[in-house]
């Protein structure tokens, strides 16, 4: 069983605009959400994250929004350059619970 | 400011053959954890650690074993290699089991023959 799913295994972006990852999750008890980032041949890397007492949460070029009602959460990137092409992982878990669940992953690509 | 690191970077194994997984982090973190990344699959937690004598399972355990004899390090055994665990290893750690982000290594790619 999913958890947490990412619909879009990839996504592909012009460089100057923004972009728009989704995330939906299905435990109720999730009640904090993180974004990762990943360049090929490295680990992954914490970007942002939201706690559900939040419906959104900025950090320079990168905002995500939690739509608790909807189980859904985006990460917005404005605006995409290169460097953001990797790929994105969203994140979810609770207080107490032992582990982080993780999506497949969408590969974003900015292109110039 | 290693943070977190893994070795080998790259290993091949024979169908049976058992090997184990470095992972050491100097944060001083009371929480570690292993992963494996497959396509189309995301991370999946394969035995975590909340401090130095602790680990439990996580959701797919099965041919993996675990330690944690310092806060530092936590090895991944596997007993007998298989064509699934053909994968990308990653060790995490973070300050506490919930509520803080992890911190991942830059993963060991496995290949099982």
């Amino acid at each position: 069983d999913q958890q947490v799913k990412q619909n879009s295994p990839s996504l592909s972006v012009q460089e100057g605009r923004i972009s728009i990852l989704n995330c939906d999750y299905t435990n109720s008890m999730f009640d904090y959400f993180l974004w990762y980032k990943k360049y090929p041949a490295e680990g992954p890397t914490f970007l942002i994250s939201i706690s559900s007492i939040k419906d959104k949460n900025e950090d320079g070029r990168f905002t995500v929004f939690l739509n608790k009602s909807a189980k859904h959460l985006s990460l917005h990137i404005v605006p995409s350059q290169p460097g953001d092409s990797a790929v994105y992982f969203c994140a979810a878990s609770y207080e107490g619970a032992q582990k982080l669940v993780f999506g497949q992953g969408t590969r974003l690509t900015i292109n110039p | 400011n290693a943070g977190v690191t893994q070795t080998p970077k790259f290993q091949v194994l024979k169908t049976g053959q058992s090997m184990t997984l470095q992972c050491a982090q100097d944060m001083n973190h009371e929480y570690m954890s292993w992963y494996r990344q497959d396509p189309g699959m995301g991370l999946r937690l394969i035995h975590y650690s909340v401090g130095a004598g602790i680990t439990d399972q996580g959701e797919v355990p099965n041919g993996y074993n675990v330690s944690r004899s310092t806060t530092e390090d936590f090895p991944l055994r596997l007993l007998s290699a298989a064509p699934s665990q053909t994968s990308v290893y990653f060790c995490a750690s973070s300050y506490r089991r919930s509520g803080s982000p992890l911190h991942f290594g830059n993963g060991t790619r496995l290949t099982v023959t």
